[in-house]
This record gives structure tokens, sequence and C-alpha cells, in this order.
């Protein structure tokens, strides 16, 4: 049982290159999250998805679109990465809203130089 | 302000020592409170849940809700070196399907 798996764990992009972060959990939870954390920062939320089908943006959607490509899978992508997007991300999931235990992956490590 | 304030620390406390972790909120919608532990490298993983106000017990371990001040604690009895992380909390209230966490703040239990 995986639990969370983000892909990848690490990456160095350049200024204003593209990329997707993967996430994907296989506990048939319904909701999905993507947060970023920074020092002295705290887990800010980026764009939480309720259920398949539905997207909302969280704090700091800007500069970020996601995906729900279907209950398993939830995806983030950088159109136009900025130095101010390097951060630590993790992707997570619940059961049912934010109630319920949220189970998060093992994080993907991103430098925008 | 933010919705929630948890001083960042570092806390640093020899083995054996009582751990008192706090945070304060402003949205008194929140119900459900949450603390999670993380070591270095990892993600976060639930450590205690609290639903409403009053004290929950689990080991070591003591989570307590005062809604009235809107201020949440975490206990740790006989702390050890393990225990050494960055413990963050978390709330979710109200109508969105948020769970908003604290900065968390880094623990060092010293042998």
């Amino acid at each position: 049982n995986a639990g969370v798996t983000q892909t990848p764990k690490f990456q160095v992009l350049k200024t204003g290159q593209s990329m997707t972060l993967q996430c994907a959990q296989d506990m048939n939870h319904n909701s999905m999250y993507w947060y970023r954390q920074d020092p002295g920062m705290g887990l800010r939320l980026i764009y939480y998805s309720a259920s398949e089908g539905t997207t909302d943006k969280g704090e700091v959607p800007n500069g970020y679109n996601v995906s729900r490509l279907n209950k398993r899978e939830f995806s983030l992508r950088l159109e136009s990465a900025a130095p101010s997007q390097t951060s630590v991300y993790f992707c997570a999931s619940t059961l049912q809203g934010a109630g319920t235990e949220a189970f998060f992956g093992q994080g993907t490590r991103l430098t925008v130089v | 302000q933010k919705e929630v304030e948890q001083d960042p620390g570092p806390l640093s406390v020899p083995e054996g020592a009582i751990v008192s972790l706090n945070c304060t909120y402003s949205n008194s919608a929140f119900q459900y409170f949450m603390w999670y532990r993380q070591y270095s490298r990892k993600g976060p993983e639930l450590l205690m849940y609290t639903y409403s106000s009053g004290n929950k017990e689990d080991g070591r371990f003591t989570a307590q809700v005062d809604k009235s001040s809107k201020y949440i604690s975490l206990f740790i009895r006989d702390s050890q070196p393990s225990d050494s992380a960055t413990y963050l909390c978390a709330m979710h209230g109200g109508a969105t399907n948020k769970l908003i966490f604290g900065t968390g703040t880094l623990l060092a239990v010293q042998p």
C-alpha cells in the first residue's frame, strides 16, 4: 500500500520553463490537495479538489494550474516557472473533505534558477 | 493577520522534559483541530485530532482546545530525542473545504 506518491522528488528548472508535478493516491480518497512549504511560512494551500471533477483555489493559486485526472490522480502544473516558486511541494489526500485525516506524499523539492 | 498563528521556535529541551506547543486562531468557525508531526525531509503525519473543545490524550501526548480563547495546545510528556521534529497545528471548519496550517514549531529534544 503506497499511500500518496509524488513524482519527481527533485527538480531544477530555469525561469520560464514549464513542468507538471504528478500525484497519485491508492486509498480511494475523494479529496486531494496541493501545498507548498517555505521556511517560516508553513504549509500554504495552492489548490484542492474536494471530489473527482471539481477543483478550487487555495491561498496561493497564482502561477499554477491543476487537473484532477481521475479519482486517483491530481497534477499541478507550472506554466512559466519563476524563482518565487522555489519551494517544497506536498500533495495530500483525505477520505472526505478537510475534516478527516490528511495523508501526505514525500514532497517534491523544486528549485527555479 | 493570519488565520492561524504558531511560534516557529526553534524550541530546544532536555530529554524527559514536558513540552508545550501552542497555536492561536482567529476564525471562530473552526471546529476540527489537528496536530501534525513532520520529520526532516518527510511529509507531515497526523499525530492528534480533536473535534471542538476539550482534551484528548494519547500516550505521552495531550491535545487541548479552548474555543473561547481560540487557543490550542499540544503537550508532550517525558520527551524523547525521537520527538525531535516540526509540529504543525491545522484547523478546519465553516463552509469551505480547506485545512489551514500554522507555520510549524521546530522542536529539538537533547539527549
